[in-house]
């Protein structure tokens, strides 16, 4: 089964228009972070906003926010005023808790949104 | 401005051949990672480091790939011999350690073996 799981292959937005990523995760951990990370066409993976499992508030990074759902699984990236630099890859990625017979654990990454903004 | 680097940027190779990636972690970030991001796999850990030392290296095919960390400052992943299905951008990531979540990522290395 995927932990990490975006549904929308792609999304389509205005300009100034505010838009909403969805992703849906899966852990049986109460410790967890949830993370989203955009990636131009250029390539690069730009981090943009964290989420603790035990944060009570969502978290935001001007104008990006995370609408967290504990109950729900679900950590959705909302952007505000999207703006054309906005459009590009983002993925949804979590951390989980090390295993027993582990130091530490890497990001497991959702599939990815393609985010295209038009003016 | 602290970014993780990495290099080459883009390398071209034929079947068989070598490949050397290299990666410098943000100076005192002493956890680092290598992700492969392929169109039908998407992004999948290779390996990581920790204070130099390898915790987990289960996504790596480990008869042809094989990451060090040499110093703080420097962790390599090499292919050898390289195959074709190895094509793919690799990507190193950096943190501050395992207590601290996030994850800084390099620009990314494409590979193409031809």
């Amino acid at each position: 089964a995927q932990k990490i799981t975006q549904t929308q292959p792609g999304m389509f937005v205005q300009e100034k228009e505010a838009v909403t990523l969805d992703c849906t995760y899966d852990t049986s951990d109460q410790s967890y972070g949830l993370f989203w990370y955009k990636q131009p066409s250029s390539g690069e993976m730009i981090f943009l906003i964290y989420q603790g499992s035990y944060d009570e508030q969502n978290a935001t990074e001007g104008r990006y926010s995370l609408n967290f759902q504990k109950a729900r699984k679900s950590a959705n990236l909302v952007i505000s005023a999207s703006q054309l630099g906005d459009s590009a890859m983002y993925f949804c990625a979590m951390r989980e808790p090390p295993a027993a017979n582990q130091a530490g654990t890497a990001l497991i990454f959702g599939k990815g949104t393609t985010l295209s903004v038009s003016s | 401005d602290a970014r993780v680097t990495q290099t080459p940027r883009d390398k071209v190779t034929e079947m068989g051949q070598e490949v050397t990636m290299r990666c410098q972690p943000i100076l005192g970030h002493n956890t680092v990672f290598w992700y492969r991001q392929t169109m039908m796999q998407g992004l999948e850990l290779l390996a990581y480091f920790r204070n130099r030392a390898p915790l987990d290296d289960s996504g790596m095919p480990k008869d042809r790939f094989s990451a060090e960390m040499p110093d703080a400052t420097l962790a390599t992943l090499k292919i050898q011999p390289s195959e074709p299905r190895d094509s793919a951008v690799y990507f190193c990531a950096s943190a501050l350690g395992l207590s601290t979540d996030t994850q800084y990522f390099g620009p990314g290395t494409r590979l193409t073996v031809l």
